[in-house]
């Protein structure tokens, strides 16, 4: 009965690959987000899905490309990976718009190498 | 600069005693939210104040809010081992055009010594 979640957990890569990441949530919220957290915790959004339409896409390179099938579901695909991508990235819900309190995922933490 | 920042960025106190962390921020908001996070995971929503409330009360936490001040402070009271963890305050605009965003600040390391 988890609210959040995203596969994997760990991701280890090389430079130069493609990888992604998932993210499921079962509230029924009809908003969910990608946050990129730092090695000094410092969050920051990076894209915002409202019912399916993309609603904040902040200054993130292309490589970043965000995907949302359904309400429920966004998906984080990342091509051509550097060593500055590697971070814990969180995927998060919440009702209606960035405003109301968010629920977060357990992270993806993505080791570049 | 960071919209929210914390203060002190780390805190250790003994079980038992309060604990209190501050808040300041720099535009005018709808509503502050409290954040925790322990350690390698997701973050945890604590407790929602508006800015036309003064103070928010949840088991053993407080909240207050000073939009004068632009600030807010979190007390936990009677801590324990379990709050461990870093502790977040985030600010959401007033605007409403359906595309807001949480600011998160840069954080609160508290660890309670047993």
């Amino acid at each position: 009965d988890t609210a959040v979640s995203q596969t994997p957990k760990y991701l280890v890569t090389q430079m130069g690959n493609d990888k992604s990441i998932k993210c499921e949530q079962n509230l029924g919220h009809d908003t969910m987000y990608w946050y990129k957290q730092d090695s000094k915790k410092f969050l920051k959004i990076m894209f915002s899905y409202n019912n399916k339409e993309l609603i904040i896409n902040e200054t993130v390179p292309n490589r970043f490309s965000p995907k949302s099938p359904d309400k429920a579901h966004l998906n984080l695909h990342i091509n051509s990976l550097e060593l500055g991508d590697s971070a814990v990235y969180f995927c998060a819900s919440s009702h209606s718009t960035g405003r109301y309190e968010q629920y977060f995922g357990p992270g993806t933490r993505l080791t570049v190498t | 600069s960071q919209q929210g920042e914390e203060d002190p960025q780390a805190l250790s106190i003994q079980e038992g005693e309060n604990a209190t962390m501050n808040c300041s921020y720099k535009t005018s908001i709808n509503n502050l939210q409290w954040y925790r996070q322990n350690s390698g995971r997701g973050l945890v929503h604590l407790i929602l104040i508006r800015s036309n409330e003064r103070e928010k009360h949840s088991g053993r936490l407080r909240v207050t809010l000073d939009t004068s001040k632009k600030s807010s402070s979190l007390l936990i009271t009677a801590s324990r081992a379990a709050d461990t963890a870093s502790y977040f305050c985030a600010t959401a605009p007033l605007s409403n055009f359906g595309n807001e965003k949480l600011t998160f600040g840069t954080g609160t390391r508290l660890t309670i010594i047993p």
